[in-house]
Formats: C-alpha cells, structure tokens, sequence
C-alpha cells in the first residue's frame, strides 16, 4: 500500500525548478523514499532515492526533512520534457523488493 | 543492455481468449515484478518472483491469472480466459536490489 500523499497537480514555467512535495509521515527508520516518473505511459523510469541525508543525480536533488516525514523532489531547470506524472515511494529494503505506487503527482512544465 | 524488453507492445483479443504477456529482464538482475496499469486503479503489482520463484502473488486478481518463470531470462504472465475488464497496460520490471527497471509495456485491449 501507498505510504506516501502527493498533491495531485502542479504546474512550472519552463526554465524554472520544479519543486515537488511528499509526505510520508509514518515512515520507519529502514524505510527509503523513491521518486520515480512517468511520461505518457510509458514504463516508470527511476529518478532518486535517499534515506536520510540529501541526494543529487544528473537528474534532480532529493531533500529530506530532519524528521523523515516529508521529502522534495527538485527539478533544478524543467524542461518541456519533464512534463510527468511523478511518484514518491516509500520501501523497505529488507521486507522485499516490490514497490508500490500511489497516484503521484502530475506535472505540466508550461513553455 | 537494451533494459527490460517487452512483448508484443500492443494486443487485441476477444473475449474468452488466451493471452500471454512476456517478458526479459534485465541480465543479472535477481528480482521480477508484474504490473498492471488503468486509469481507475493506476499502477498495480500483480506478482514478484526472486530467483525465478514467486515471491507473492496477492495481488494478482484472480484465477484468471498466472504467472511463471522458468528461467532467470523470461516470464510470462497469462490470462486465460480474457474478459473486457482486463484492459490494461501490462509492465514488466526487473532490479537487482535498490532501484527497478521497468520495460515499455503491453497495452491489451479485449474486445
């Protein structure tokens, strides 16, 4: 089951970050927080993931609250192309593998 | 690696019908998961296997249903009979611990 609540929508000008929120408040100590995305069905593509500290990649920056109980996903610069549908997963490392999603975030990057 | 490879993309059948989906992993990778995609439900795991074996199967919806994996470089997922309800987009995903890999898809119409 979904662990996580996402806004439903968002919209960015072109150009500017992208900040999508997450809460995942009853988060536990061995638990990931994922993003991953989807652009017009087609498969999920993986973005980041972190536990605690702050992570950035070629593709964007994931900022964890001291607490754990919400994240941000950062585009620095969106692009057309990153018009998606976005999710934040939460997951256990040693329950199994399996991700589950939620509804995600479906964001239009606006020219 | 050319990622996890899905076929056929597309599928149209009757009802009443066999289908089957199938799916390669990525080579190497120790986990496969199958999911399913629709508007009203969004995206599903139906089954997972780790090391060929099915890990858990809850989320497959019924009888219908199957899955196997006779090997670490191919899985099937099967439907048998095929009802117009079972329209969907089928992913296949593949990971080998952190993150997970997941292919274009089958998108089967059953008409």
């Amino acid at each position: 089951d979904a662990k996580t609540t996402q806004p439903p929508s968002m919209d960015c000008a072109e150009g500017r970050a992208a900040n999508l929120p997450c809460n995942h408040s009853t988060i536990s100590g061995n638990e990931y927080v994922y993003w991953y995305r989807q652009i017009h069905s087609q498969g999920p593509q993986y973005i980041i993931h972190g536990l605690k500290n702050n992570e950035t990649n070629e593709m964007a920056s994931l900022i964890i609250t001291e607490d754990r109980k919400s994240s941000t996903l950062i585009l620095p610069h969106a692009t057309l192309r990153d018009t998606a549908v976005y999710y934040c997963i939460v997951r256990a490392s040693n329950t199994g593998n399996q991700f589950y999603f939620g509804t995600g975030t479906s964001l239009t990057v606006i020219p | 690696d050319a990622g996890v490879i899905q076929s056929p993309r597309h599928e149209v059948t009757e009802m009443g019908q066999e289908v089957t989906l199938r799916c390669k992993p990525i080579s190497g990778h120790d986990y496969l998961f199958w999911y399913r995609q629709t508007m009203m439900r969004g995206l599903e795991l139906l089954i997972y296997f780790n090391n060929n074996v099915p890990i858990d199967d809850s989320g497959m919806p019924e009888d219908r249903f199957s899955a196997k994996m006779p090997n670490a470089s191919f899985s099937t997922l099967k439907i048998q009979p095929s009802e117009p309800r079972d329209s969907a987009v089928y992913f296949c995903a593949s990971s080998s611990g952190r993150k997970a890999f997941f292919g274009q898809g089958t998108r089967l119409t059953v008409v």
